[in-house]
C-alpha cells in the first residue's frame, strides 16, 4: 500500500470551473507536505509546501491545505485554464531522522482542462 | 537564479551506445538527485550527492554511472542499456543534503533506448 495515495486519478473539467484534489498519507512523522505541478514530459514545478503546523497555503489560484489529525491533503484550483493540464504529485518528506530520508510520491492525479 | 538545466532534452540510444547526461545548477545547491520517471509514475530516486560524494545509490544496475565533477555539474554515464530503461530522467538539487529542504527539478531528458 502506498504511503501517499491520491485521488481521483485523472479528472476532466471545463476552464473556468474550480477542483479539488486529494491526498491521503500514513507517513509519520513528516518534516513536510508539497504539491507539484508536472507538464507532460517535463520536470515537476513546486507549486505549495507546508510544514506539519500549517494549515493552508496559497500559490496565485492554487490553495493547498493539510489536516494532520486525519492526514489529508487538498489542492484546490481556481478559475481553472487551459495551462492548468497537468499531473499534479503531492510529495511528503518524512522526518525519521538522519539526513537521507527520500522524498515519499503519490502516484498523481492527471487534470485535463477542456475548452 | 533557480533553475536547473539538464542536456540533451532527447537522446535516442542503441543498446551498445556509450552516452551522457548533464545536469547544471548555479544556486549553490550542495544536494544534487538523480530520479528515473516512466510514463504515468512518479519519479523514483536512483542517486544522491551529498557535497559532491555519492551519498545514496538506490540499488542502481552498474549500466547507469553517475559522477559529480564539481558542486555545480551532474552527470550521468549511459552504457549498455536495455530497452526497459527508456523514460524521462529527471536531475534535481536541493540547498542541503535531506528530504527537507525543497528539491527544484530540471526539465529532463527524454531517453530512448532502441
Amino acid at each position: 500500500k502506498n504511503q501517499v495515495e491520491q485521488s481521483p486519478q485523472s479528472l476532466i473539467i471545463l476552464e473556468g470551473k474550480n477542483c479539488t484534489l486529494q491526498c491521503n498519507y500514513t507517513v509519520s512523522p513528516f518534516s513536510n507536505l508539497r504539491w507539484y505541478k508536472q507538464d507532460t514530459g517535463r520536470g515537476p514545478v513546486s507549486l505549495t509546501i507546508m510544514t506539519f503546523s500549517e494549515n493552508t497555503k496559497s500559490n496565485g489560484r492554487y490553495t493547498a491545505t493539510l489536516d494532520a489529525d486525519t492526514k489529508q491533503s487538498s489542492l484546490h484550483i481556481t478559475a481553472s485554464q487551459l495551462s492548468d493540464s497537468a499531473s499534479y504529485i503531492c510529495v511528503v518528506s518524512p522526518n525519521y531522522g538522519g539526513a537521507t530520508n527520500k522524498l515519499i510520491f503519490g502516484t498523481g492525479t492527471l487534470l485535463a482542462v477542456q475548452p | 537564479d533557480t533553475e536547473v538545466t539538464q542536456t540533451p532534452k532527447h537522446l535516442v540510444m542503441g543498446m551498445t551506445n556509450k552516452k551522457s547526461l548533464k545536469c547544471e545548477q548555479h544556486m549553490g545547491h550542495r544536494a544534487m538527485y538523480w530520479y528515473k520517471q516512466k510514463a504515468k509514475k512518479p519519479p523514483e530516486l536512483m542517486f544522491v550527492y551529498s557535497y559532491e560524494k555519492l551519498s545514496i545509490n538506490e540499488s542502481v544496475p552498474s549500466r547507469f554511472s553517475p559522477e559529480c565533477p564539481n558542486s555545480s555539474l551532474l552527470n550521468l554515464h549511459l552504457h549498455a542499456l536495455q530497452p526497459e530503461d527508456s523514460a524521462l530522467y529527471l536531475c534535481a538539487s536541493s540547498q542541503l543534503p535531506g528530504s527537507r529542504y525543497e528539491q527544484y527539478f530540471g526539465p529532463g531528458t527524454r531517453l530512448t533506448v532502441t
